[in-house]
């Protein structure tokens, strides 16, 4: 069964402390990507990555890190340097390389984190 | 920089009955892709359509089409016989071809279909 997997669906965690949040594909995808929803807002773009071992910043990647060790695993590291990381963080995976009529980004379930 | 605009922050409609949802976006390039993604109160993001910015014939999947104006920069969704599950929320994504993947997203619609 394809798909992207997030995990956990709900993290909590108190100020000053480091989270890192799952993702994992089985899709082959080469491309993943991190987003961020705030309540009212659409989507906004943390990090990317197009092939293993390389990942580039998006908007918003402030207080954030990520890692790209294994095509089907990107997880996403939440420091305590983000000053309001309470939000829901969405995972998205693409064939990636050439961007081509087919690329379209299939995101997972999400993970809410809300700092105590 | 590329933005998307979505004006409408919530809509409803008569369960089988037709709503258009409405996006504009501002960009000066030539070469891009737009995207209507839907999210249910589940709030896993699904693709509902996609459109090539060079194709002049709109996108339709199955209830689903656009209008898609390229000198006017706009993009709607056309909901035809609408039905209980296509309550949630809509976002309309830009992405240039050359931004590496880069969607851009409006703020989203509501839409409620009622019984």
């Amino acid at each position: 069964d394809g798909g992207i997997t997030q995990s956990p669906k709900y993290l909590f965690r108190k100020e000053g402390q480091n989270v890192t949040l799952s993702c994992e594909q089985n899709l082959n995808h080469d491309a993943m990507y991190w987003y961020r929803q705030d309540p009212g807002q659409g989507l906004r773009l943390i990090y990317y990555s197009q092939i293993v071992n390389d990942f580039q910043k998006g908007d918003i990647a402030e207080g954030y890190s990520v890692s790209r060790e294994k095509k089907e695993s990107f997880p996403l590291t939440v420091t305590s340097a983000q000053k309001n990381p309470t939000a829901f963080y969405l995972c998205a995976s693409s064939m990636g390389r050439e961007f081509s009529a087919t690329d379209t980004q299939y995101f997972g379930p999400g993970t809410r984190l809300t700092v105590l | 920089a590329q933005t998307v605009t979505q004006s409408q922050p919530e809509m409803s409609v008569q369960e089988a009955e037709t709503v258009t949802l409405s996006c504009t976006y501002d960009t000066s390039e030539n070469n891009y892709y737009l995207f209507w993604y839907k999210q249910p109160p589940s709030r896993q993001m699904i693709l509902v359509i996609r459109q090539e910015a060079y194709k002049q014939q709109n996108a339709t999947e199955n209830r689903f089409s656009v209008n898609f104006q390229k000198a006017a920069k706009s993009f709607s969704l056309k909901i035809s016989d609408s039905q209980l599950g296509d309550t949630a929320m809509y976002f309309c994504a830009f992405m240039w071809v050359g931004s590496q993947g880069n969607l851009i997203f409006g703020k989203g619609t509501k839409l409620s279909v009622k019984p």
